[in-house]
C-alpha cells in the first residue's frame, strides 16, 4: 500500500498570501496524484488530477506540481473561501487508492 | 453534469450489515469505475471499493472480508454492502466517480464526481 503523508497538518495564511501544501509518497508515483478540497460540511471536491491538471471551474490560483514522491498545491492568493482541508489522493498503485491524512488551511 | 445521489439505513448495531445505493443521473454509466470512500468523523478518507459498468470489483484489503459491492446496470445504480460492522465503521459514506485512464489494462483514476453522503452510525 502506497502511505501518502501531508505537511503541514494545519497551515495559517493571510488573505492574498501564498499557501504552500506537500504531499509525499512512500513510493514512486509518477504524476498519478490528485488534490481534493473540503469545506466544512461539504463533499470533497476535485481541484487537481494528473499532479498539474486543474479540474473544471477551478481558479487558476490553485496550482499542483511535482512528479514521483514529491507533491505541492499552491494557492497564489490566498482567499477567504479558500478555507478549507485539503487532501491528497494516489492512484498509481492500487488498491487501494489512497489518501493523505489532510492539511487544514486557517486564515 | 453528471448527479450522485446516494441513500442508505443511518444507524446500525453491531453486527449488522451496512447497505447503501447510489444512484447515477445525467450522465453515462459506462466507461467510469464506481467507487466508495468513507470518512469518519473529524478523520480522512479511506477508500473502500471499486465497481465498473461490467461487474469487476475491487476493493481494499483493510475491508475485502467485509464488503460486496454490485452493480444495477438498468437503474444506473451501484450499491455497497458492509458485514459485521462496529463502532469503528461508524463514518460518513460517500459514493464517487472514479474517471481517468487504462494503460496496459490497469486503471488510473481520480474522483470527480461526489455523492452527499450517508452518515452510518453504529452503535448498541
Amino acid at each position: 500500500e502506497v502511505v501518502m503523508a501531508q505537511s503541514p497538518a494545519t497551515l495559517s495564511v493571510s488573505p492574498g498570501e501564498r499557501a504552500t501544501l506537500s504531499c509525499r509518497a512512500s513510493q514512486n508515483i509518477n504524476i498519478n496524484l490528485a488534490w481534493y478540497q473540503q469545506k466544512p460540511g461539504q463533499v470533497p471536491r476535485l481541484l487537481i488530477y494528473g499532479a498539474s491538471f486543474r479540474a473544471t471551474g477551478v481558479p487558476d490560483r490553485f496550482t499542483g506540481s511535482g512528479s514521483g514522491t514529491d507533491f505541492t498545491l499552491t494557492i497564489s492568493s490566498l482567499q477567504s473561501e479558500d478555507i478549507a482541508v485539503y487532501y491528497c489522493q494516489q492512484y498509481d498503485n492500487r488498491p487501494p487508492y489512497t489518501f493523505g491524512q489532510g492539511t487544514k488551511l486557517d486564515i | 453534469q453528471v448527479q450522485l445521489q446516494q441513500w442508505g439505513a443511518g444507524l446500525l448495531k453491531p453486527s449488522e450489515t451496512l447497505s447503501i445505493t447510489c444512484a447515477v443521473y445525467e450522465g453515462s454509466f459506462s466507461g467510469y469505475q464506481w467507487s466508495w470512500i468513507r470518512q469518519p468523523p473529524g478523520k480522512g478518507l479511506e477508500w473502500i471499493g471499486e465497481i465498473n459498468q461490467s461487474g469487476s470489483t475491487n476493493s481494499n484489503p483493510s475491508l475485502q472480508s467485509r464488503v460486496t459491492i454490485q452493480v444495477d446496470r438498468s437503474k444506473n445504480q451501484f450499491s455497497l454492502h458492509l458485514r459485521s460492522v462496529t463502532a469503528a465503521d461508524t463514518a460518513v459514506y460517500y459514493c464517487a466517480r472514479g474517471r481517468g485512464n487504462i494503460k496496459r489494462g490497469k486503471y488510473y483514476v481520480w474522483f470527480d464526481s461526489w455523492g452527499q453522503g450517508t452518515l452510518v452510525t453504529v452503535s448498541s
